[in-house]
């Protein structure tokens, strides 16, 4: 999807918690897909990807699920921590194998870990 | 490995001036950089794409007079904002696909560009 709007949409969560962020991407012929966080003043770090031959991908506390028959993405984070607190982004990509093809962003989600 | 690097990491000029950005890919070499311009509380804006060598491709909507991209070699890449204005204050990061590698992008620190 594409970036809207001055408000990035928050998700207040209590330390501890799990996460779960939603993202609807737009373009069914995007093949790669990829979870970033943005901590303020700095650039994106990956966090975790996810190829469309799958629909569920885990990492240390995360996990990514792809449904593509309406396609969304989403990322759960397990026993958030206030190292957590950023602003999370997807992205999709119409070829991995193909270097030098686009990334395009979605509009992000803050996630506000309360202690 | 897989480490950008972006240089100033922030900027302050005067209206009119120019303003140069490096982005370095420092243990890889980079096929293709990507430039993107980033708003307070809005997502990355891709503005152009790079390859070595050739010119850059632009972003509809992206002034390619105002911001050159030169890409020089296989590690460097450089945005240049030319007669900025205070409408160009942003932050804009870099990204690198590593060459023979898959499309991951690794991205750049940022820099910070404020014109007053």
């Amino acid at each position: 999807g594409e970036s809207v709007g001055l408000h990035l949409p928050t998700l207040s969560v209590q330390e501890g918690d799990n996460s779960i962020i939603n993202c609807a991407y737009s373009n069914s012929a995007s093949d790669y897909f990829i979870w970033y966080k943005q901590e303020s003043g700095k650039g994106p770090q990956f966090i975790i990807d996810i190829r469309s031959n799958m629909d569920k991908r885990q990492g240390q506390r995360v996990t990514v699920l792809l449904n593509k028959t309406v396609k969304h993405l989403s990322l759960q984070i397990a026993a958030t921590q206030p190292g957590d607190s950023a602003v999370y982004f997807c992205a999709e990509n119409v070829s991995f194998k193909a270097a030098g093809n686009k990334l395009t962003f979605g509009g992000g989600t803050r996630v506000l870990v309360k202690p | 490995g897989a480490v950008v690097s972006q240089h100033p990491s922030w900027v302050i000029c005067k209206s009119g001036t120019s303003v140069k950005i490096e982005c370095r890919s420092l243990d890889f070499q980079a096929t293709t950089m990507f430039w993107y311009r980033q708003f307070p509380k809005q997502s990355l804006m891709l503005m152009a794409t790079s390859n070595e060598g050739s010119k850059a491709t632009y972003e509809q909507g992206v002034e390619k007079d105002k911001f050159l991209i030169n890409h020089a070699s296989l590690t460097l890449s450089t945005l240049t904002v030319t007669s900025a204005h205070p409408e160009d204050s942003s932050f804009y990061i870099c990204s690198a696909n590593r060459y023979g590698g898959y499309n991951e992008q690794f991205f750049g620190p940022g820099t910070r560009l404020t014109v007053l």
